[in-house]
């Protein structure tokens, strides 16, 4: 069965630095998302990306985040300059076919967990 | 604002026990709703995905229903096993034109063998 990859798998960094998270989508999927979730805490919306543009984001996607979809495979979350709290399990989630009143089932990938020091 | 919260919180029970995940959501109008499965240290997996025209939904041992008045849903597991041992996560999407999901608390199941 396809399935959304993401790596890497576990990411340390000091406060401050930039930080790349990098996931592929399912190859025929065309809606893509970033959750996060802080350990213990509900998982959060981050960002959706839709036709190369973003379509909605949360009060916590800041000007410190960007998504880029810079080829036709990958999608990416970066984290200018990192702070403690940003420290929390990062996911990336991508769904084939979504309308007003329909979603396809959103598939997740399994994480990439960041922490900062 | 929507809030989604699920009861209880954390569940343990004996293999092959039937038993009964709660989610509710405080705005009925939604799109849809998903129950995940989140296993230690990993992603989500999604189980199934109810639509809001729809009232239920069943893969294998698991059945969802919805009742989007009252702003409930149940995951129903049937006959249990140690390996359904897991967190289990309510989602829905709000009728509001956004494209995100706003989740649960969670429920950590633990079946013991």
């Amino acid at each position: 069965e396809p399935e959304v990859t993401q790596t890497p798998s576990h990411q340390v960094t000091q406060m401050g630095q930039e930080v790349i998270l990098r996931c592929v989508p399912i190859s025929n999927h065309l809606y893509f998302y970033w959750y996060r979730q802080i350990l213990g805490q509900k998982v959060e919306f981050l960002v959706s990306f839709y036709n190369n543009e973003i379509s909605e984001k949360s009060e916590i996607f800041d000007d410190q985040f960007s998504v880029e979809r810079p080829d036709g495979s990958n999608f990416t979350l970066k984290i200018r300059s990192t702070k403690l709290e940003d420290s929390a399990m990062y996911f990336c989630a991508s769904t084939q076919k979504v309308r007003r009143m329909y979603t396809d089932t959103q598939y997740f990938g399994p994480g990439t967990r960041l922490t900062v020091l | 604002k929507q809030e989604v919260t699920q009861i209880p919180a954390a569940l343990s029970v004996p293999e092959g026990e039937n038993l009964v995940l709660n989610c509710s959501f405080t705005d009925s109008a939604i799109y849809n709703l998903q129950w995940f499965r989140q296993d230690p240290g990993k992603g989500l997996t999604s189980l199934l995905l109810i639509q809001s025209s729809q009232r239920e939904q069943t893969s294998g041992r698991l059945n969802a229903s919805l009742d989007k008045s009252s702003g409930r849903s149940t995951l129903y597991i049937a006959a249990s096993q140690p390996g359904d041992s897991a967190t289990y996560l309510c989602a829905v999407r709000p009728a509001s034109g956004t494209y995100k999901y706003i989740f649960g608390t969670g429920t950590r199941l633990k079946v013991l063998a």
